[in-house]
């Protein structure tokens, strides 16, 4: 079985161009989160779909980030413009629900911008 | 607020050993759920086992277990007979009342397992 889809699995950009990410969630799966991680902050979570809804969105550190669920197979995660300090992983990771279910993750995407 | 605390950056262990990886948690939602995730060097993040705040037994899964204690708010791992492939960064978290599905983590537990 296919887990969470991530792409790319790197990404390297300059200061201040759009940066797109993709994540497709497990089939079945109803709730997709996306997260950040970095060796000053480990992991937060920026936002999370439920029935492809934005439910919570208090991560998102200001306006230059956005998220999208436009179908339950498909999230973007946009950073416009991209700074230095946004070089992270960016983790998504899906789950049949909220609450106890566990959540799977998907192998990540490297950023990093110069 | 909801807070993971994992006290130890780094812990070793002798193959073929047990080891606990320690976790305390403050939340004042009477239900909760508490997590363990295993991150390799590869990067990937690899759950691993679930407590509920209402479970009354301690959660298992093969090797690992969860020793909770909820008057102390701990939800320390277990992992039995270590394996040189348990080597790795681990993360306890804690999804708060109410039915969010917000995940909150600690810092992490290095582990390394020698031969």
């Amino acid at each position: 079985d296919a887990g969470v889809i991530q792409s790319p699995r790197h990404e390297v950009t300059e200061m201040g161009q759009e940066v797109t990410l993709r994540c497709k969630p497990i089939s079945g799966h109803n709730s997709l989160f996306w997260y950040r991680q970095t060796m000053m902050r480990g992991l937060e979570l920026l936002i999370y779909f439920n029935n492809n809804v934005p439910i919570d969105d208090s991560g998102m550190p200001e306006d230059r980030f956005s998220a999208k669920m436009p179908n339950a197979s498909f999230s973007t995660l946009k950073i416009q413009p991209s700074e230095p300090r946004d070089s992270a992983v960016y983790f998504c990771a899906s789950s049949f629900g909220v609450g106890s279910y566990e959540q799977y993750f998907g192998p990540g995407t490297r950023l990093t911008v110069t | 607020a909801q807070k993971i605390t994992q006290t130890q950056p780094g812990m070793f262990v002798q193959e073929k050993e047990a080891v606990t990886l320690d976790c305390t948690y403050d939340t004042s939602d009477p239900s909760y759920g508490l997590f363990w995730y295993k991150q390799p060097s590869s990067g990937e993040m690899i759950f691993l086992i679930y407590q509920g705040s209402y479970d009354q037994q301690n959660a298992t899964e093969g090797r690992y277990s969860l020793n909770f204690q909820k008057a102390r708010k701990s939800a320390n791992l277990v992992i039995s007979a270590s394996q040189l492939g348990d080597s790795a960064m681990y993360f306890c978290a804690m999804t708060p009342g109410g039915n969010t599905g917000k995940l909150i983590f600690g810092q992490g537990t290095t582990l390394q397992v020698k031969p």
